[in-house]
């Protein structure tokens, strides 16, 4: 159980373009889900909460209008790269909470690789 | 800001060699500590969780770790590594009210057959 997919697992694109990536969860339903973006060789930093319904919450730094987010149902967030440039090439993984539980699981997409040329 | 530390970026043993990796939050409430792997090209997984009761965790794989809540630590340990436990490893941690999830740099494990 418990499991999180994400689409595409990789895409190219071209400078100013947008690209959408899907997170599902499979078996369960989140009411929050994560997305965060990982560069070559470092950790996870986390880039906005997602809450089904409502607008996500952008840590700081990270630009909203740039970084769309939609959570429209309970198992599924999206994630909007708009006018995407080479400086956002990077892994992009979401989680999502099951809703019950006490100690804030997260399970984790496969992640998407994308590649701005 | 909540932030987490990891002691090592690489380390590197051979086959039966015992494991222990460094994790340190700073946090003073109480939270909620992870350690996920993530082997290469794939997902992250959850190896084991602390939220509560006894300190030493026991995980999958044959992994522990033992929280130590005076030292603000959650070391990572296993008897005895194979070359299979090759991955990148994350401490993470959570406070009380499910916010700020964070995440540690990282430590990748090299196990030499």
């Amino acid at each position: 159980g418990a499991v999180v997919s994400q689409h595409p697992s990789w895409v190219i694109c071209k400078s100013g373009t947008s690209v959408k990536i899907e997170c599902r969860s499979l078996d369960f339903q989140a009411t929050t889900m994560f997305w965060y973006r990982q560069f070559p060789k470092q950790s996870l930093m986390l880039m906005a909460t997602s809450n089904e319904g409502s607008k996500a919450t952008y840590e700081q730094g990270v630009e909203k209008d740039k970084f769309l987010i939609n959570h429209a149902s309970l198992t599924l967030s999206t994630l909007t790269v708009t006018s995407a440039h080479p400086e956002d090439s990077s892994f992009y993984i979401c989680s999502a909470r099951p809703p019950e539980g006490d100690s804030y699981e997260q399970y984790f997409g496969p992640g998407t690789r994308l590649t701005v040329t | 800001a909540q932030s987490v530390s990891q002691h090592n970026h690489h380390v590197i043993l051979s086959e039966a060699a015992s494991l222990e990796l460094g994790c340190n939050y700073s946090y003073g409430g109480t939270v909620n500590l992870f350690w996920y792997v993530q082997y290469p090209g794939q997902h992250l997984q959850l190896l084991l969780k602390y939220f509560s009761g006894d300190p030493l965790v026991k995980g999958i794989k044959g992994f522990e770790a033992e929280f130590i809540k005076s030292k603000f630590s959650f070391n990572l340990r296993k008897p005895s590594v194979q070359w299979s436990d090759t991955a990148e490893y994350f401490c993470a941690v959570i406070d009380l009210y499910g916010q700020n999830f964070v995440f540690g740099p990282g430590t990748r494990l090299s196990v030499l057959p």
